[in-house]
């Protein structure tokens, strides 16, 4: 069993659909959640940071912690063809490395 | 403003020779710095990472190896390349600390012919 599952997609979604991106995870000892935006051939960017649970929210975007259930989330509101890329999450234990353990990624593509 | 340089974009090599990728941090100091490589339609495998000069540890037992000369430079290696070693090769750094999002460069495209 991998230690971050993602759904690779692709996902195919219209003009201003709200989009939901999930992951799940087996090491509960993760405490740090990120989500990563690449697009192609570029490196990623980072999008949204979390720690521990909770939601969090950034214009358009809100990404949601659930530690109890193993699982993290990333929704995108009113999505746009700007948005079609590949969105990886990650996470990390508290460790001085800084170590992230990525998902296999799930490309979106928003059609207008 | 830090800033992260990773040269170069684009690689073509024949198997069996050298390699040497190089990354560059500005802006900060004592940076924990990544080699990460995806392949086509695939994750983010972490093959090297540094917390400090002269300090590498690996991931992955391979054909690459990688070097950190000066505190914020970050070197990828490979004495002979094979095949499987074609990939996009991704450089990464972060605040030395717990729980520090990545900042990547733009990466190197590799393909060995």
């Amino acid at each position: 069993q991998k230690e971050v599952e993602q759904d690779p997609g692709p996902l195919s979604v219209p003009e201003g659909a709200i989009v939901s991106l999930n992951c799940t995870y087996s090491n509960s000892a993760f405490q740090y959640f990120m989500w990563y935006r690449q697009y192609s051939r570029k490196g990623p960017e980072l999008l949204m940071y979390t720690y521990s649970s909770g939601n969090k929210e950034d214009g358009r975007f809100t990404a949601q912690v659930d530690k109890s259930s193993k699982y993290i989330s990333l929704f995108i509101r009113d999505s746009q063809p700007s948005d079609s890329a590949t969105y990886l999450c990650a996470m990390s234990l508290p460790s001085n490395t800084g170590k992230l353990i990525f998902g296999q990624g799930t490309t979106l593509q928003v059609k207008p | 403003s830090q800033t992260i340089h990773q040269w170069p974009a684009t690689l073509v090599q024949p198997v069996g020779s050298p390699l040497s990728l190089e990354c560059t941090v500005e802006g900060t100091s004592n940076p924990n710095l990544y080699w990460y490589r995806q392949a086509a339609g695939r994750g983010l495998q972490l093959l090297f990472y540094s917390v400090g000069i002269g300090q590498i540890s690996s991931e992955v037992p391979q054909n690459l190896s990688a070097s950190r000369p000066q505190d914020r430079q970050f070197i990828l290696s490979s004495k002979k390349l094979l095949l499987s070693d074609s990939g996009f090769y991704l450089c990464a750094w972060s605040v030395t600390g717990a729980g520090g999002g990545y900042t990547f460069g733009s990466g190197t495209r590799l393909t060995v012919v």
